[in-house]
């Protein structure tokens, strides 16, 4: 079973539209962190925002929030009123220890590529 | 400035002929990492260190190989490459494993015929 679900290939809407991005993750793990990156594309990967397993506060950040349900294993992601250069995959990752104990290995989900039309 | 430098960024290569990809980070980070991303995979882990001269499989070590003798650098070695292992392979790091975020190097676009 994947780790990290993002149920949503692709998504394309039109210029200041708000849109939600889909992040499920599965682990037994009690501590836990929880990622958002951006791969625009010219191909490099950014770091958008970081949450840890105790901390289930939403955030904004401008244009982007972030939605962190425990009780659902979901951490979503909402870009408002969305503009041409937010067109890129975004990837959810989640950080769990490895087998090592003290290991921490980093799943990715497969991406959503979002499609912001003029 | 802080980045993580990768080297060749481009590379076609024949199955069989050993590779390096070196990877190199200035900031000091002790978690370092290689992951490959394929169309419809999304990004993989290959291998992972934690800190100089440890090192640990990912879901996609099979064909790899990889050394963290340096602090700054963790080369990604294909022995015998094939033409499975044709994709897209970044180098990460970060200051811890766990928390922190990973920066990631700009990727290395490797072919095997």
């Amino acid at each position: 079973a994947q780790k990290v679900t993002q149920a949503q290939t692709e998504i394309s809407v039109v210029e200041k539209e708000d849109v939600t991005l889909d992040c499920v993750y599965e682990t037994r793990d009690t501590t836990y962190y929880l990622f958002w990156y951006k791969q625009p594309p010219s191909g490099e990967l950014v770091f958008l925002i970081r949450r840890n397993s105790f901390d289930e506060q939403n955030e904004i950040s401008g244009r982007y929030s972030w939605n962190f349900q425990k009780s659902t294993s979901s951490f979503n992601f909402t870009i408002t009123a969305s503009q041409v250069v937010d067109s890129a995959v975004y990837f959810c990752a989640l950080s769990e220890e490895g087998s090592g104990g003290s290991n921490y290995k980093l799943t990715f989900g497969k991406g959503t590529l979002l499609t912001v039309n003029p | 400035e802080a980045q993580v430098t990768q080297n060749p960024r481009y590379l076609i290569t024949v199955t069989g002929k050993k590779l390096t990809v070196t990877c190199s980070q200035n900031m000091n980070h002790e978690y370092m990492s290689w992951y490959r991303q394929d169309p419809g995979l999304g990004l993989r882990q290959i291998y992972y260190s934690m800190n100089v001269e440890v090192t640990d499989k990912g879901d996609v070590p099979e064909g790899y190989k990889v050394s963290r003798k340096e602090k700054r650098n963790f080369p990604l070695i294909l022995e015998s490459p094939s033409p499975n292992q044709t994709s897209l392979y970044f180098c990460a790091s970060s200051l811890l494993a766990g928390y922190n975020e990973q920066f990631f190097g700009p990727g290395t676009r490797l072919t095997v015929l």
